[in-house]
């Protein structure tokens, strides 16, 4: 089955800084990498995702790169804010054959200092 | 307007006694996920229907078992809660044309 390693476990930026958090994948047939922002207590919301045809995906301060042949991924905040702070998590899955799950990884706490 | 609902938010039982946790959708979605979030961990698939087949993660306890009478609704079964079932469950839905799934806000279980 498929693993995802997330890093760092844990990033605390100056408020305006840019925060980078990276994950890797192991199974190659994995077509569709979201990352999720979740709050205390909060379902998990979907801030941005890309797909395996895709190498760069933006979306105003948030953009996440794909590098398929290293299967690694990564999520750039740029400009952050005390409201980007949160836990932070990648995941994949397979959407093409069937109807996979996510699989996630084990997320990463991201503290804005102001 | 909730496109995924699950009820309760907020569950309690005891050690043992058997709980049922709900999900509805509004979207007519194919696919609909459980997965289970222990505290200060990520979500973790417990099994997932598409359309009418139940697809059972390897590692899921037997203690869990699922149902979905229909397109809108699923449900979570814990046979005999244990303590290490506290956790929030998550519902999660998504179109067999589509990637993206959407979450419910979840049910928080405690076991007593």
């Amino acid at each position: 089955g498929e693993n995802v390693e997330q890093h760092p476990s844990t990033l605390s930026v100056q408020e305006g800084d840019s925060a980078v958090i990276k994950c890797t994948y192991s199974d190659s047939a994995s077509n569709y990498f979201p990352w999720y922002k979740q709050e205390l207590g909060k379902r998990p919301q979907l801030i941005i995702d890309i797909r395996s045809n895709v190498g760069e995906k933006k979306d105003q301060r948030i953009a996440v790169t794909l590098n398929k042949t290293a299967k690694h991924f990564s999520l750039h905040i740029t400009e952050t804010q005390p409201e980007d702070s949160a836990v932070y998590f990648c995941a994949a899955s397979n959407t093409g054959g069937g109807a996979d799950g996510l699989t996630f990884g084990k997320g990463t706490h991201l503290i804005i200092q102001p | 307007d909730a496109m995924v609902i699950q009820n309760p938010r907020y569950q309690v039982t005891q050690f043992g006694k058997p709980v049922t946790l709900s999900c509805s959708q509004t979207l007519n979605h194919n696919v609909m996920y459980w997965y289970q979030q222990k505290s200060s961990q990520a979500p973790k698939l417990l099994f997932h229907y598409y359309d009418k087949d139940f697809n059972n993660e390897a590692d899921t306890p037997d203690n869990f078992q699922s149902r979905r009478p229909n397109t809108s609704f699923c449900f979570l079964d814990i046979r005999s809660p244990g303590l290490g079932d506290a956790a929030m469950y998550l519902c999660a839905t998504r179109d067999r044309e589509g990637d993206i799934q959407y979450f419910g806000a979840g049910t928080r279980l405690s076991v007593l």
